[in-house]
């Protein structure tokens, strides 16, 4: 079956830079687009950006521009985010997602997720 | 950008009973780009509903979307103990696509 299987929980200290996973199976992993969303402790989720597996474009949102940077293997079937210069507002649980939908890349449904990865800025 | 607003926060049900789930936008949705998902605690989101009405594979009957414009609902006429959970609503006719802030349902 179609699954997103993300890396481990991490505990990263102010102004280091964290990296997860996302290893797809499946279905052809060059053939949707891959998002990021996350959720911080008491907040909505939030889109932080995509990345096209076919050809490895980006898009991010213009809150993440310059600090995330979107990859992909596709000799794994596996999409990176990293995240830099980390501060307490990055404490989240981060979510891939495989995209559906009409119209531009940037905007669609998502399923499936990954299970989440939860990611600790902490001193 | 387009606020998505849920109501009610909790809802506190017994099983067998309804479930009305709102979702407002502050603005309309763009062709009723509307989707709605289910979370439980350690798991992944799930799709529900996506183009406001449209059930995902795999889920069952009971629920159902709707709406248009600016306010839409889900609707799960007969909860099952397994439906307890968060259901939040997304918005992706407009950039950027955005959530809903969630709806608990709850076991009363």
């Amino acid at each position: 079956q179609v699954q997103l299987v993300q890396s481990g929980a991490e505990v990263k200290k102010p102004g280091a830079s964290v990296k997860v996973s996302c290893k797809a199976s499946g279905y052809t992993f060059t053939t949707y687009f891959m998002h990021w969303v996350r959720q911080a402790p008491g907040q909505r989720l939030e889109w932080v950006g995509l990345i096209n597996p076919y050809d490895g474009s980006t898009t991010y949102a213009q809150k993440f521009q310059g600090r995330v940077i979107m990859t992909r293997d596709t000799s794994t079937g596996t999409a990176y985010m990293e995240l830099n210069s980390l501060t307490s507002e990055d404490t989240a649980v981060y979510y891939c997602a495989r995209r559906f939908g009409p119209g531009p890349a940037t905007l669609g449904w998502f399923d499936p997720w990954g299970q989440g990865t939860r990611v600790t800025v902490s001193s | 950008d387009i606020v998505l607003t849920q109501s009610p926060v909790t809802l506190s049900l017994s099983a067998g009973e309804r479930a009305t789930l709102s979702c407002r936008a502050s603005q309309s949705v763009q062709s009723n780009f509307l989707a709605w998902y289910q979370e439980k605690p350690g798991q992944a989101p799930r799709l529900l509903i996506y183009g406001a009405a449209s059930r995902a594979t795999g889920i069952p009957e009971r629920f159902s979307g709707s709406g248009s414009g600016t306010d839409f609902t889900l609707t799960i006429t007969r909860l099952e103990p397994e439906d307890f959970a968060v259901y939040y609503c997304q918005q992706y006719g407009n950039s950027p696509l955005t959530f809903g802030q969630g709806s608990k349902v709850e076991i009363k």
